[in-house]
């Protein structure tokens, strides 16, 4: 089955410090992509970073990287150097392609919250 | 500006009464999606276009339909089927093919039933 699992329902973070949110992902499919989004109160959905299955080094944006761990099937978003701004809900994604259609598949998420 | 554009932003229907989402993007994209999201809930497929006048199933299309007539219009019908429409509803686009950047949202819709 192609599934994306994140099992942090919740993470509470002193700011400043970095955080790990964990996602894992099944898929017998070679060639795939993962992202993380930020989905905030309003409901909105950010796009913060991205990782092919064929990119060799790991994905950096700014203040998110991408532990990307192929052979584990993992893809693990670090958010370095944490801002009270980065409390929201985050989602891991797999993008799939099935009978030549592409899909996004989402994971249930993670809430990230920020202590001052 | 490019982008999605959804409305209404909030709707409220009656039970037993179909209602239709607008879901509008001048990105020239030729994917469209529809996402359902339960509270704390991560998002599940509903449907998807890839080109003009064809679409699939998503993982829970039952209760719901959709039209591609044009590329730039994706509408979403919640039917008197769904039991349980009450729920926080988004539109995203896409280029076939794209990396990184593909995916474009719309601010969603927050559907309840009275």
């Amino acid at each position: 089955a192609q599934k994306i699992t994140q099992t942090q329902p919740g993470m509470f973070v002193q700011e400043k410090e970095a955080v790990t949110l964990d996602c894992t992902y099944d898929t017998s499919d070679p060639s795939y992509g993962l992202f993380w989004y930020k989905q905030p109160s309003s409901g909105e959905m950010i796009f913060l970073i991205y990782q092919g299955s064929y990119d060799q080094q790991n994905a950096t944006e700014g203040r998110y990287s991408l532990n990307f761990q192929k052979a584990r099937k993992s893809a693990n978003l670090v958010i370095s150097a944490s801002q009270l701004g980065d409390s929201a809900m985050y989602f891991c994604a797999m993008r799939l392609t099935i009978q030549g259609a592409q899909k996004l598949v989402f994971g249930q998420g993670t809430r990230l919250t920020i202590n001052p | 500006d490019g982008g999605i554009t959804q409305s209404p932003k909030y709707l409220f229907r009656k039970e037993g009464q179909n209602v239709t989402l607008s879901c509008e993007q001048n990105l020239n994209h030729d994917a469209m999606y529809w996402y359902r999201q339960d509270p704390g809930q991560g998002l599940r497929l509903i449907y998807y276009s890839q080109i003009v006048n064809d679409f699939q199933k998503g993982d829970i299309a039952e209760g719901y339909s959709v039209s591609r007539e044009k590329k730039e219009s994706f509408p979403l019908t919640v039917t008197s089927a769904q039991k349980n429409p009450t729920a926080f509803y988004l539109c995203a686009s896409s280029m076939s093919g794209q990396g990184a950047y593909g995916y474009t949202f719309g601010s969603g819709t927050r559907l309840t039933v009275v």
